[in-house]
């Protein structure tokens, strides 16, 4: 069963607008959130996270937002540039599974010049 | 940041063969550290929990016998494909994290694959 979920796998943007990618989860016991980057052939780059006691959290071009309720996050990134161009792996963890990631299927960007 | 090595990269070998995987935390211990599975155009899958001095735990569906786990220390753990066959190639990655709410860090990744 899916945990974690990112509905869009691929995105168009244009270079110098905002990226925003989108991911939803179902279980509530999730409390720490992380996006990464990862191109082909090598393994997934750290970009920001977020704990559940925050609904932002900001890192220079890439802020992510989280909204309990929902069980929904987000990530923006602005400017987008064309070294983004990558795929986006949204993942969460909850307290007692020893730091065990469940990951999205993962979202495509394209930034296009 | 921290950095998370992982040798070889590419590794192309014989039906029959084992092979193993390194992964090192280079500039912190890792008590716990993960082995994934990446299919292409697909998610990471996770293999199993590497606990350092401890036996791994697997996942469901993944072999024990046929993917062995050693974490005999707190920088470094393996993973050996034994006997591997051309359906176990694929892209292996592990992971490792400074602590719990800090975010895991990956290795580069080995393409394993099996003639």
């Amino acid at each position: 069963d899916q945990q974690v979920k990112q509905n869009s796998p691929s995105l168009s943007v244009q270079e110098g607008r905002i990226s925003i990618l989108n991911c939803d989860y179902t279980n509530s016991m999730f409390d720490y959130f992380l996006w990464y980057k990862k191109y082909p052939a090598e393994g997934p780059t750290f970009l920001i996270s977020i704990s559940s006691i925050k609904d932002k959290n900001e890192d220079g071009r890439f802020t992510v937002f989280l909204n309990k309720s929902a069980k929904h996050l987000s990530l923006h990134i602005v400017p987008s540039q064309p070294g983004d161009s990558a795929v986006y792996f949204c993942a969460a963890s909850a307290p007692d599974s020893w730091g065990k990631l469940q990951f999205g299927a993962g979202t495509q960007v394209v930034v296009t010049p | 940041g921290a950095v998370v090595s992982q040798h070889p990269s590419w590794v192309i070998c014989k039906s029959g063969t084992s092979v193993k995987i390194e992964c090192r935390s280079l500039d912190f211990q890792a008590t716990t550290m993960f082995w994934y599975r990446q299919f292409p155009k697909q998610s990471l899958m996770l293999m199993a929990t590497s606990n350092e001095g401890s036996k791994a735990t697997y996942e469901q569906g993944v072999e024990k016998d046929k993917f062995l786990i050693n974490h005999a220390s707190l920088t470094l753990s393996t993973l050996t494909v034994t006997s591997a066959h051309p359906e176990d190639s694929s892209f292996y990655i592990c992971s490792a994290s400074p602590g719990q709410y800090q975010p895991q860090h990956f290795g580069d990744g080995t393409r394993l694959s099996i003639l």
